[in-house]
């Protein structure tokens, strides 16, 4: 069965500590992996797409990469407005729909 | 830029009674989507429309539900007999086109409250 699995579930960071959100799945003829933002109260928010192992994207503090099993949200030097759920979704070959994990919610703390 | 309205934010609702959710999305997209998130739980696909009819739909969306674009700009969302097990966040997105780095945009969502 296709899965997109996000750990950890939640972390808590010091403002200026930099870490890592993992995306890993198993979805056969993957077609594009995302990542979206996601506030309290409001709907996912882009962020990025990878398409093919190897590529990297980048937007301020946050760099995307994709492997051919995961993908990598990493933080660096995080401020408290990087606090959210961030949501990685896989689209498969033949659909497009996304099936999205459970997400991590990051808490900065200044 | 342009962005995927919903509405209402909030409906509370009787078991059983109709409700319709409504969406604008993208003004040049051509695909677009409900996703429901019941609270604390993943963001689940509903339902894809393209070219005025359903091209994908998941097992969540039985009989009761159904889709429809009355006009140009609007694209909504129908259940028929709410049961309190459809309370939740419902989203819309909109795609521009099926190329595959193309990403979905969605709304804020409507929260739906079945008493």
């Amino acid at each position: 069965e296709d899965q997109v699995t996000q750990s950890p579930e939640a972390l808590r960071l010091q403002e200026g500590e930099s870490s890592s959100l993992n995306c890993s799945y198993t979805v056969s003829g993957l077609r594009g992996l995302f990542w979206y933002r996601q506030d309290p109260g409001k709907g996912p928010e882009f962020l990025f797409t990878l398409y093919s192992a190897g590529e990297e994207k980048e937007k301020e503090r946050l760099k995307a990469t994709l492997t051919k099993k995961e993908s990598f949200l990493h933080i660096t030097a995080p401020k408290p407005e990087d606090s959210a759920t961030y949501l990685c979704a896989a689209r498969l070959n033949n659909d497009y729909k996304l099936s999205f994990g459970a997400g991590t919610t990051v808490t900065v703390r200044a | 830029e342009p962005e995927v309205t919903q509405t209402p934010s909030h409906q509370v609702t009787q078991m059983g009674q109709e409700v319709i959710l409504r969406c604008v999305p993208i003004s040049n997209h051509l695909y677009f989507y409900w996703y429901r998130q019941i609270l604390g739980q993943k963001v689940e696909f509903l339902v894809s429309f393209y070219n005025n009819e359903i091209s994908e739909k998941s097992e969540i969306f039985d009989d009761q539900f159904s889709v429809e674009r009355p006009d140009g700009s609007n694209f909504t969302l129908k259940i028929r007999s709410t049961k309190l097990e459809d309370s939740a966040m419902y989203f819309c997105a909109s795609m521009m086109d099926r190329s595959s780095n193309q990403p979905q945009h969605f709304g804020d969502g409507t929260r739906l409250s079945i008493l």
